[in-house]
């Protein structure tokens, strides 16, 4: 089992869309959790850190359930700025970061 | 200012080539990272450096060597490049603490003929 797993996707959504991705991770002992956005042919950018009691920014709700293991994103009212790769990255110890493979968001007009 | 510098962006060269890769940054960060992103996109962590000791070594062959002069810098060295280590090389670096970001380099595409 990989240490995080994500949906490769496509998810093709029309804008104004609200679509929502989910990642689940292995180590029980992970640490802190974070979702990166990647443009094609371009670095990881941090989207927002994941915060026990859930988070906000904008458009953006990042939730994190440790119980199951797993952690989300949802994006309201989508944009085609939107469009782009979101990796799930968990911190499974002191300095180490596992990404998730990926989702693709593709925001169609 | 560019926070994480890589170069150069972009490396092509023929297999059993010896090629180096610089990092800088400029965020006073203690800790940076080497991660490689193949073509299925899966970027993985090889190494990482913090004040300048090695702390991770994700089973990377040893023609890999990393090396750090100073907090600042992270280089990577490849000995006898094989077809397979074609990918792009990002280079991070991170703040004090677990939750701090990690900020990425524009990446360096490496391409072995």
């Amino acid at each position: 089992r990989k240490e995080v797993e994500q949906d490769p996707g496509p998810f093709n959504v029309p804008e104004g869309a609200t679509v929502a991705f989910n990642c689940t991770y292995s180590n029980s002992a992970s640490q802190s959790f974070f979702w990166y956005r990647q443009d094609c042919r371009k670095e990881p950018k941090l989207l927002m850190s994941v915060y026990s009691s859930g988070n906000e920014d904008g458009r953006f709700t990042a939730q994190l359930n440790r119980a199951s293991q797993y952690i989300s994103l949802l994006i309201r009212d989508s944009k085609l700025s939107d469009s782009a790769t979101y990796l799930c990255v968990v911190n499974t110890r002191t300095y180490k970061y596992i990404f998730g493979t990926g989702t693709r968001l593709k925001v169609l007009a | 200012d560019t926070a994480v510098s890589q170069t150069p962006k972009y490396l092509v060269t023929q297999m059993g080539n010896d090629k180096s890769i610089k990092c800088e940054q400029n965020l006073g960060h203690d800790t940076m990272y080497w991660y490689k992103q193949d073509s299925k996109k899966f970027l993985k962590i090889m190494f990482s450096y913090n004040n300048k000791e090695l702390i991770i070594n994700e089973t990377v062959p040893n023609r890999f060597s990393p090396k750090s002069p100073d907090k600042a810098h992270l280089n990577l060295h490849i000995n006898s490049l094989e077809l397979g280590d074609s990918a792009v090389y990002f280079c991070a670096s991170r703040g004090r603490g677990s939750t701090d970001t990690q900020y990425f380099g524009p990446g360096t595409r490496l391409t072995v003929l």
